[in-house]
């Protein structure tokens, strides 16, 4: 159980198009996701914490117009890499959290390569 | 966020006892030990977590010092689909508190056939 899944797991755009990840909670519901990157050789940075049907909360340094999240439903989460440039380059990786926990074990998805040329 | 001290990489042997330690001399009375692995080109994936007491799981061993300060990660049998990067996270449970997991830089686990 506890399966997360994104889509695409790789994907190749030119520089100054948008890119639209999505992250889903296959057989658990998720009222907060969260956003992480990692570049090579680097460990993950977390980038947004999401809450279904309310904005979401970005970590210092991270442009919330550049990265659009969307929670619109308690098993999709999408990440929009807007006018993407070779430096958004990297590992885009979400994870969930089971509904009606208030802490507890995170569930990450296998992870979107994205590649800007 | 308490401040953790792994070693960059390990070495082990197929079917061997790993133990991974793990340092967190500034974790708050509150914090739980996770401990996340992450293979090659993978999302990480939560192996274990615990406060005061030694915990066990089908995935591994979890060793946490009476102060606290430290914490070792036991897997059993080393296999080589255990080669990864172990990440040992404090994490606060309190209501409040921060929920967010930091990652450090991890161990590198290698096995040897």
């Amino acid at each position: 159980g506890a399966v997360v899944s994104q889509h695409p797991s790789r994907v190749i755009c030119k520089s100054g198009t948008s890119v639209k990840i999505e992250c889903r909670s296959l057989d658990f519901q998720a009222t907060t996701m969260f956003w992480y990157r990692q570049f090579p050789k680097q460990s993950l940075m977390l980038m947004a914490t999401s809450n279904e049907g309310s904005k979401a909360t970005y970590e210092q340094g991270v442009e919330k117009d550049k990265f659009l999240i969307n929670h619109a439903s308690l098993t999709l989460s999408t990440l929009t890499v807007t006018s993407a440039h070779p430096e958004d380059s990297s590992f885009y990786i979400c994870s969930a959290r089971l509904a009606g926990s208030t802490r507890g074990t995170q569930y990450f998805g296998p992870g979107t390569r994205l590649l800007v040329l | 966020d308490a401040k953790t001290t792994q070693p960059n990489s390990m070495e082990s042997n197929e079917e061997e006892p790993v133990h991974l330690p793990c340092n967190h001399s500034t974790i708050s009375g509150t914090d739980y030990i996770h401990w996340y692995r992450q293979l090659p080109s993978q999302g990480p994936e939560y192996v274990i977590h615990g406060l005061t007491s030694n915990v066990n799981n089908r995935m591994a061993s979890l060793a946490i010092a009476e102060d606290r300060k430290s914490s070792t990660l036991i897997l059993h049998r080393a296999t080589l689909r255990d080669a990864a990067v172990y990440y040992c996270i404090p994490r606060s449970e309190t209501q409040g508190g921060s929920e967010k997991l930091v990652f450090g830089k991890g161990t590198k686990l290698t096995v040897n056939p």
